[in-house]
């Protein structure tokens, strides 16, 4: 079964709105969690690395002010896509590691901006 | 940055035929993983080679380590319609979680 899940799936939001979404690790604990986003027939490109109780690190070239991401809990790390555009349509995708060296990926999450 | 390199882009081949898709890497690793997209879903973790591994074997999955050519090598073998996906290699940087995402390879296997 599952072993990490996003929260939601998919949503449509409106340009200049915000949107958070969820990333959960459902029996492990994860001080290091991680988000990727991918386009449309395209790779996974890593966004940043959530960090249990500490700032998140971030990519060269991804805006830190623009995605924020919050690791609240060793369960629980958020990011939050800030007054999106429709250039920030994409699919999310968070993953754990899981015992040092497997990571599980979440299902995604697919963001559409109108 | 991405660090790996894939081919082919795509790959269509007959139900039944061996599928070899390739990755290359630029920088040191300690170990290398696959992994199965289909379209518009998560992840699917297939198999992890150290970096100290030269092949290993899961099914009817076939992973090869070359760290002197900085390639890798994941051969299914007798292939079925439900293998069609898109699949990536990914490597760790050493001394950090992180996974670096190869182009990938979209496979699609013919009935």
């Amino acid at each position: 079964g599952a072993v990490v899940s996003q929260h939601p799936s998919r949503v449509i939001c409106k340009s200049g709105t915000s949107v958070k979404i969820e990333c959960r690790s459902l029996d492990f604990q994860a001080t290091t969690m991680f988000w990727y986003r991918q386009f449309p027939k395209k790779s996974l490109m890593l966004m940043a690395t959530s960090n249990e109780g500490s700032k998140a690190t971030y990519e060269q070239g991804v805006e830190k002010d623009k995605f924020l991401i919050n690791h609240a809990s060793l369960t629980l790390s958020t990011l939050t896509v800030t007054s999106a555009h429709p250039e920030d349509s994409s699919f999310y995708i968070c993953s754990a590691p899981r015992r040092g060296l497997e990571q599980y990926f979440g299902p995604g999450t697919r963001l559409t901006v109108t | 940055s991405q660090q790996g390199e894939e081919d082919p882009q795509a790959l269509s081949i007959q139900e039944g035929e061996n599928a070899t898709m390739n990755c290359s890497y630029k920088t040191s690793i300690n170990n290398l993983q696959w992994y199965r997209q289909n379209s518009g879903r998560g992840l699917v973790h297939l198999i992890l080679i150290r970096s100290n591994e030269r092949e290993k074997h899961s099914g009817r999955l076939r992973v090869t380590l070359d760290t002197s050519k900085k390639s890798s090598s994941l051969l299914i073998t007798a292939s079925r319609a439900a293998d069609t996906a898109s699949y990536f290699c990914a490597t760790d940087v050493q001394g950090a979680q992180k996974l670096v995402f190869g182009q990938g390879t979209r496979l699609t296997i013919n009935p």
